[in-house]
């Protein structure tokens, strides 16, 4: 059975930094890209992120160039957001997903929250 | 302001069919397939339709995709109680080289 379980989020200040993980098991981890996708309290999906199999291409919104970053661990079958100068707008539910194709993301964390708030 | 334009929201009574449109540009819906995803209140989003009109092993055949030019539209045949969610559409886009999401319809069954 697949299962993703992100872990990591939190409340944090304006400025600061966090680090998710998604640990990944009943599937070859290695064999696929994985996708980061947040929603706000309240509002819709937003992509954020994606990287492939071995680490060599990865994708983000705009929003978060330059200040967050995706990685993977695959001997550790693991996925990690690094977030850094955190902003109140960052604020969101933060889930891991396996991407099959672009944007095809057929399973899902249950989500991490991410809080920033002083 | 989202990429992709969705209905805010959508009702039909049960057992009618009704359908959600996604409109898109030449660099997302133009160039790329589109995507389906239920989001069931206070739970992940679950893949519905993929590649413009696939359905993941489960999803019952109520549920159909369809992508013309630069728009989809999801269709919901024989609308049950429980098909009472918010449903995204979603697609690569070319030009942002990145994912964009529809801002979401919540369909609400009367």
């Amino acid at each position: 059975e697949v299962q993703l379980v992100e872990s990591g989020g939190g409340l944090v200040q304006p400025g600061g930094s966090l680090r998710l993980s998604c640990a990944a098991s009943g599937f070859t981890f290695s064999s696929y890209w994985m996708s980061w996708v947040r929603q706000a309290p309240g509002k819709g999906l937003e992509w954020v992120a994606n990287i492939k199999q071995d680490g060599s291409e990865k994708y983000y919104v705009d929003s978060v160039k330059g200040r967050f970053t995706i990685s993977r661990d695959n001997a550790k079958n693991s996925l990690y957001l690094q977030m850094n100068s955190l902003r109140a707008e960052d604020t969101a539910v933060y889930y891991c997903a396996r991407d099959i194709s672009v944007v095809t993301l057929d399973y899902w964390g249950q989500g991490t929250l991410v809080t920033v708030s002083s | 302001q989202s990429v992709l334009t969705q209905p805010p929201s959508a009702s039909g009574t049960p057992g009618q069919r009704v359908t959600i449109s996604c409109s898109g540009s030449s660099s997302n819906i133009g160039s790329n397939t589109v995507n389906w995803y239920q989001q069931l209140p206070g739970t992940a989003p679950k893949l519905l339709i993929y590649s413009n009109n696939q359905r993941p092993s489960g999803v019952p055949d109520r549920f159909s995709g369809s992508k013309s030019g630069t728009s989809a539209s999801l269709a919901i045949s024989g609308l049950q109680s429980e098909d009472e969610a918010d449903y995204y559409c979603a697609a690569w886009d070319d030009s942002l080289n990145g994912g964009v999401f529809g801002g979401g319809t919540k369909l609400t069954v009367l």
